[in-house]
């Protein structure tokens, strides 16, 4: 099973940025694709962004197009989540997770999670 | 926008019976491909969600058989043929998105037990 470790969340104002990182543990994350997916507390999971397995590709979420930036260093075997311009909405718990797609050529996202880091955005 | 809904949002269910959760998608997740793009996964209470089928109807590596799902066009299934103790929690469908890429939460099934 694939360990994923989720770090930077904090407390932060409105309208200020704040760094996500997600690091993997004893194995390589070069060849996953990695997603970053959200949940507001006592609410449900939303998916906020992808990237794949060399960085070519990047999608997001409506609610967070234009704010955050998903990158990766393959060398330092870790994917970022550049948030700016943060707002109130933004709290949440933030996961990154695998996308894999298998032998059989199935997809899988979110095969595997972090714990989560929590980003509290207030004034 | 793709909605996702889930039936019921809360169920509780006596341990050694049956239970079923029913998505339904706004906009179903077969893609150009051919393949049905639709996942359930579990949260257990303080936990990170975990995947349980994958592309309708595939357990995922550990899952125990008694999770199975089936479906197809917009409205899918869940089913727990024999429901647990450690069964309790947040069940999500998800679908994904293919033009332009996204993945799309269900709002949640909260199991408990009886």
């Amino acid at each position: 099973q694939v360990q994923l470790v989720e770090s930077g969340g904090n407390a932060v104002q409105p309208g200020r940025s704040l760094r996500l990182s997600c690091e993997a543990s004893a194995f390589s994350l070069r060849s996953f694709a990695i997603h970053w997916v959200r949940q507001a507390p006592g609410k449900g999971l939303e998916w906020v962004s992808v990237i794949s397995f060399d960085g070519s590709d990047k999608y997001y979420s409506d609610s967070v197009k234009g704010r955050f930036t998903i990158s990766r260093d393959n060398s330092k075997n870790t994917v970022y989540l550049q948030m700016n311009r943060v707002r109130p909405e933004d709290t949440a718990v933030y996961y990154c997770a695998t996308h894999v797609i298998d032998s059989s050529q199935s997809q899988i996202p979110f095969g595997d999670w972090g714990p989560g880091t929590l980003v509290t955005v207030s004034s | 926008d793709t909605v996702v809904t889930q039936t019921p949002l809360s169920l509780s269910v006596t341990p050694g019976q049956p239970a079923s959760i029913s998505c339904k998608s706004s906009q179903s997740p077969r893609h150009s491909d051919g393949k049905t793009y639709l996942y359930w996964y579990l949260q257990r209470p303080g936990q990170s969600p975990q995947l349980l089928i994958y592309e309708v109807s595939n357990r995922f590596s550990g899952v125990p058989n008694r999770f199975s799902g089936s479906g197809s066009g917009t409205d899918f299934t869940l089913k727990i043929s024999r429901v647990e103790a450690e069964d309790v929690g947040l069940y999500y469908c998800m679908q994904t998105i293919e033009t332009p890429p996204g993945f799309t939460f269900g709002p949640g099934t909260r199991v408990d037990i009886k």
